[in-house]
């Protein structure tokens, strides 16, 4: 089976700039969930949703940070204005619905902010 | 909320070595506790994974152990080898409720495999 696709792999733009990444989920998954990983750190969960509903945005920098999900499949994750700190490895997962089914990464976007 | 802490930060073994990494968890409503392994450039791979119904977990040369009481987890690779060498997060998660699926993970442990 295909794994999480994410694009793009790199991404280099100049503080106050905006950028967004792209997710596409493993066939027939419906929870998906965008992750934050600061060089040295483990990831942080930023937004989970459920189908096309957030279940979890309680650490999603709101103010800068957007995320969708559009027809319950592809999600997309904006950050507008960008800042020097959001410099990290932004990773997609998405799991089966049922108790404790494993989560399944994507290889990330690394964002380098200038 | 939930907080994992991991140790060591770094292993440094020898090939044929056994290798082990500890973490512990705060949050005793924690009942599901996986194991990823993430390569330089990569996104984290789920190895194993362990239910707080389930003393201990082995899949070929790589095993995991949970202790509920004291709320700690461990990995264990046997037979170590240079490519087993990556960054390994711990990670927990409790059921249900507005955090139903979030993983909380370990700050990581860079093992390297010395030929």
């Amino acid at each position: 089976e295909a794994g999480v696709a994410q694009s793009p792999r790199y991404k280099i733009i100049e503080k106050r700039q905006s950028v967004a990444f792209w997710c596409n989920p493993i066939s027939g998954h419906a929870t998906l969930y965008w992750y934050q990983q600061i060089l040295g750190q483990g990831p942080k969960l930023l937004i989970q949703f459920q189908n096309n509903g957030v279940v979890d945005d309680s650490q999603l920098p709101k103010d800068r940070f957007s995320a969708e999900r559009l027809k319950g499949v592809d999600s997309t994750l904006k950050i507008q204005p960008a800042k020097l700190e959001d410099s990290a490895v932004y990773l997609c997962a998405s799991s089966a619905t049922g108790s404790n089914q494993p989560q399944h990464f994507g290889d990330g976007t690394r964002l380098s902010i200038l | 909320g939930e907080n994992v802490e991991q140790h060591p930060s770094t292993l440094s073994v020898q090939e044929g070595d056994s290798a082990v990494i500890k973490c512990t968890y705060s949050d005793s409503a924690s009942n599901y506790f996986p194991w990823y392994k993430q390569e330089l450039g990569k996104g984290p791979q789920l190895i194993i994974d362990i239910r707080s119904n389930v003393g201990e977990k082995k899949d070929q040369r790589i095993a995991v152990t949970l202790n509920k009481t004291a709320k700690h987890f461990s990995l264990h690779i046997t037979e170590t080898q240079p490519e087993d060498s990556a960054v390994y997060f711990c990670a927990a998660r409790r059921p249900g409720g507005t955090s139903y699926g979030k993983l909380t993970f370990g700050q990581g442990t860079i093992l390297t495999v010395h030929p």
